[in-house]
Formats: structure tokens, sequence, C-alpha cells
């Protein structure tokens, strides 16, 4: 079985200051490790994902997230946020790379500030 | 990329009566969708997997009776909530699965709020 936990229902930050949303994961076998976005009114959108390979993984609008086995984390991180970066952010384990059967956590809400 | 229409995005239903979700997979065709439910501030939470031409499974602790999913054709799977009372009251989000080589590989309806009074 796997879970994941993200620390923080809300994040806020200040525009161009540095976004570090936490996920950390449990799995009984490698995992793979997925990033989501969720817009007001929209369907959740792939940021980005770990399935093998590289452990630092870059994805859409700026975003990446690492892999570090031996902190059972996936943390996501942005250098400099935007104001259009507000909305909230899900972390999800699958057992296949496809992710067609995900775990989710509870979700991070990012606000960005001025 | 590939686009997931749920319908409708928010229903309000006196409690006892049946709620219809669409999920439509516009411009692919998907052979499984998922659905999903989550109860504020909870993850999203798989219901279950809903495979075109056959019987939806189930996750443990869903009752199947209760949410009936059907998956008639390539491009729609349906979740009706039957007999609804105020505790199924919730955000259901469905998500289709892309079998094409390479790239995002699942894609999600924007979800429709469920509110039983």
């Amino acid at each position: 079985a796997q879970s994941v936990t993200q620390l923080g229902s809300h994040v806020s930050v200040s525009e161009g200051a540095l976004v570090l949303l936490r996920c950390n994961y449990s799995s009984s076998v490698p995992p793979y490790l997925f990033w989501y976005v969720q817009y007001p009114n929209q369907g959740l959108q792939l940021l980005l994902k770990y399935t093998t390979g590289a452990t630092l993984v870059k994805g859409i609008n700026g975003f990446e997230a690492e892999f570090k086995k031996s902190e059972t984390s996936f943390h996501l991180t942005k250098p400099s946020a935007h104001m259009s970066d507000a909305a909230e952010y899900f972390c999800a384990v699958s057992l296949t790379g496809g992710g067609n059967k995900l775990t989710f956590g509870t979700g991070t809400q990012l606000k960005v500030e001025l | 990329g590939a686009v997931v229409s749920q319908h409708p995005s928010r229903v309000i239903c006196k409690s006892g009566t049946s709620v219809k979700i669409e999920c439509r997979s516009l411009d692919f065709q998907a052979t499984t969708m998922f659905w999903y439910r989550q109860f504020p501030k909870q993850s999203l939470m798989l219901m279950a997997t809903s495979n075109e031409g056959s019987k939806a499974t189930y996750e443990q602790g869903v009752e199947k009776d209760k949410f009936l999913i059907n998956h008639a054709s390539l491009t729609l799977s349906t979740l009706t909530v039957t007999s609804a009372h105020p505790e199924d009251s919730s955000f259901y989000i469905c998500s289709a699965f892309h079998p094409g080589e390479g790239g995002e590989k699942l894609f999600f309806g924007s979800g429709t709020q469920l509110s039983v009074l």
C-alpha cells in the first residue's frame, strides 16, 4: 500500500519568492511520483512526474521536484513565484509509471501575494 | 493536451433523489476511466475504475449499488449516485486514461460538487 502526506494545507509566498511545497510518501515498492495542479474551476493538470532515472525532474511553468529516496520525499519547488501560480497542488503516488491508479495527498493551496 | 469534460460542475439535490454525473473524453478514446471523491480537507480517494464494455471495479468500502458506473462507450462514463443522502455530499472528479504512446497518460475532468439537502 502507498500513501502521501503533504505538509501544509495552505502556503503563502510573495511574488518573486521561492515556492516550496512539501510531499512525503510511503510505498512498499519503488514509487512513481506525480505533482498535479488545479486552477479554479478546472481539472487537475500534470506538472511533472518521476518514474525512473534522473531524480531531479523538471516540469511545466518553471516547477521542478527532486526525488529523495532516503528522505522518502518529492518536494516541489519554483525559484520565483508568479501570481498565476496561485492554485491547489496535489502530490500523488502510483504503482505504475502511467499513473493510471493514483493515491493523492490532501493538497496544498498556494497563495501568491504582491 | 487531451480534454476531459465533466458535467455538471455543481448540483444540489434533495435527499433520496438520484444524481447522474457525466465524464467525456473529447478528443481521444478512453478504455479506462476513474472516479474519485474528495471530502473537504481530505485527499482525492479512488472510488472505482470504469472499463468500457465491462463492469466497473470498485475500491474497498465503496457501495457499488449506491454508486452506479456505466462506461457504455469509449468516450463516456457516467456515475449515478442513487438515493443520495447528505453524507454523499462531496466533490466527485473523473479521469480518463489516454492510451497513446509517450506523454501524459491521465487526464482529469474539472469535478462536480454535489450537495445533498
